[in-house]
């Protein structure tokens, strides 16, 4: 069974930085490609960004609102994605959850709160 | 970048009734390859997005077959043949063509 699980979510104050984990099980992670989606509180789904697997050239690609910011990157001996959030900004604020790219699953999200 | 636009935004609909949502993309979703990578999740309250449909009409595993998708090119529709409790929530339509993008959800609810 897929389980994707998120964590390092919490408060931040604006121009911050934080860094997600999203923990991996039920696949071959390193074979993988994968992607961060965002939801604000009562808003919709927004795309945050993607990385390749080692093997296809591990490279990123990054939605415009948070291009030149966050980074994304991969420890496939510990089958970890991780999200790095810098110059956070209050619009930052959102669920951030962790899929699989391709067919889609799912992580349960963590919440990120930017607030002075 | 590709906008995806659904109606309808709230669908108020009587159990055992039929629902149906439609969802148009901005451009053609049909990839290099030939496929057109459409998909369809269900939001349920308090729980994070999960896929029900992909490549316009795939059921992904475990979905009920009163769950169905169809349409070609940018124009898609989700049909649920008979709305149960359980289905109350907000579905998405996402392109997963180029990178992503969702449509804005529409709320299923009953009557």
């Amino acid at each position: 069974e897929v389980q994707l699980v998120e964590s390092g979510g919490g408060l931040v104050k604006p121009g911050g930085s934080l860094r997600l984990s999203c923990a991996a099980s039920g696949f071959t992670f390193s074979n993988a490609w994968m992607s961060w989606v965002r939801q604000a509180p009562g808003k919709g789904l927004e795309w945050v960004g993607r990385i390749k697997s080692k093997t296809d050239g591990g490279t990123t690609d990054f939605a415009v609102p948070v291009k030149g910011r966050f980074t994304i990157s991969r420890d496939d001996s510990k089958d970890t994605l991780y999200l790095q959030m810098n110059s956070l900004k209050t619009e930052d604020t959102a669920v951030y959850y962790c899929t699989t790219w391709g067919v889609d699953y799912w992580g349960q999200g963590t919440l990120v709160t930017v607030s002075s | 970048d590709i906008v995806m636009t659904q109606t309808p935004l709230s669908s108020p609909v009587t159990l055992g009734q039929p629902a149906s949502i439609s969802c148009r993309s901005s451009q053609s979703l049909v990839d290099s390859d030939g496929n057109t990578y459409l998909n369809w999740l269900q939001q349920r309250p308090g729980q994070p997005p999960r896929l029900l449909i992909y490549e316009i009409s795939k059921r992904f595993s475990g979905v009920p077959d009163r769950f169905s998708g169809s349409g070609a090119g940018t124009d898609f529709t989700l049909k649920i043949s008979r709305v149960e409790p359980e289905d109350v929530g907000v579905y998405y339509c996402m392109q997963a063509t180029q990178f992503r993008t969702f449509g804005q959800g529409t709320k299923v609810e009953i009557k």
